[in-house]
């Protein structure tokens, strides 16, 4: 079983949708939850970021951790067409030999429709 | 501000060929990485490198090398290239270790690698 799952979708949705993205993890460890979004032929760039437990809002998007059910979303209102790219999920313990090394989920190939 | 740079965006391989896929940065961070990208897999680490001269094995380092020997490139090498090896490969970099908020990866455009 893989540290950290992640549906891959596809997810299509049509403009002005509200966009639920999941995964969920096994390792008690991680502290540290990322979003990255990937446009097509282009690296990952990090969109969302949050330590522990809790909820993160910016802008049109909200990252919540829930560590007690090692579950991770990510929400995305008023959707747009410009929000159509891969979705990755991705998490670090703290310290350690866990240093610089992210674990990502599969990623989540999102469509919005105009 | 160029960030990380790949070279090449492409390659072809016969399966036994060698090859050296190039990363620089010109942001002056430490932390360097080198991740493959394969459907249903997402991203793994193959090497790391917190610092010039200090290297050290990801989840998938076989049939890979590294080197630092400056804070800029990061080479990768592909000592006798095998089908599995066919790949995207992103290099990324981050001004300290966490990779985080403070701290993110930045990612190059990544390599598209076929071994035949």
């Amino acid at each position: 079983q893989k540290e950290v799952e992640q549906d891959p979708g596809p997810l299509s949705v049509p403009e002005g949708a509200i966009v639920s993205l999941n995964c969920t993890y096994s390792n008690s460890a991680f502290q540290y939850f990322m979003w990255y979004r990937q446009y097509s032929r282009k690296g990952p760039e990090l969109l969302m970021y949050t330590y522990s437990s809790g909820n993160k809002e910016d802008g049109r998007f909200t990252a919540q951790v829930d560590k007690s059910s090692k579950y991770i979303s990510l929400f995305i209102r008023d959707s747009q067409p410009s929000d159509s790219a891969t979705y990755l999920c991705a998490m670090k313990a703290a310290g350690g030999t866990s240093y610089g090394k992210l674990t990502f989920g599969q990623g989540t190939i999102l469509t919005v429709h105009p | 501000n160029a960030g990380v740079t790949q070279t090449p965006k492409f390659q072809v391989l016969k399966t036994g060929q060698s090859m050296t896929l190039q990363c620089a940065q010109d942001m002056n961070h430490e932390y360097m990485s080198w991740y493959r990208q394969d459907p249903g897999m997402g991203l793994r680490l193959i090497h790391y490198s917190v610092g010039a001269g200090i290297t050290d094995q990801g989840e998938v380092p076989n049939g890979y090398n590294v080197s630092r020997s400056t804070t800029e490139d990061f080479p990768l090498r592909l000592l006798s290239a095998a089908p599995s090896q066919t790949s995207v490969y992103f290099c990324a970099s981050s001004y300290s270790l966490e990779g985080a908020n403070n701290s993110p990866l930045h990612f190059g455009n990544g390599t598209r690698l076929t071994v035949t």
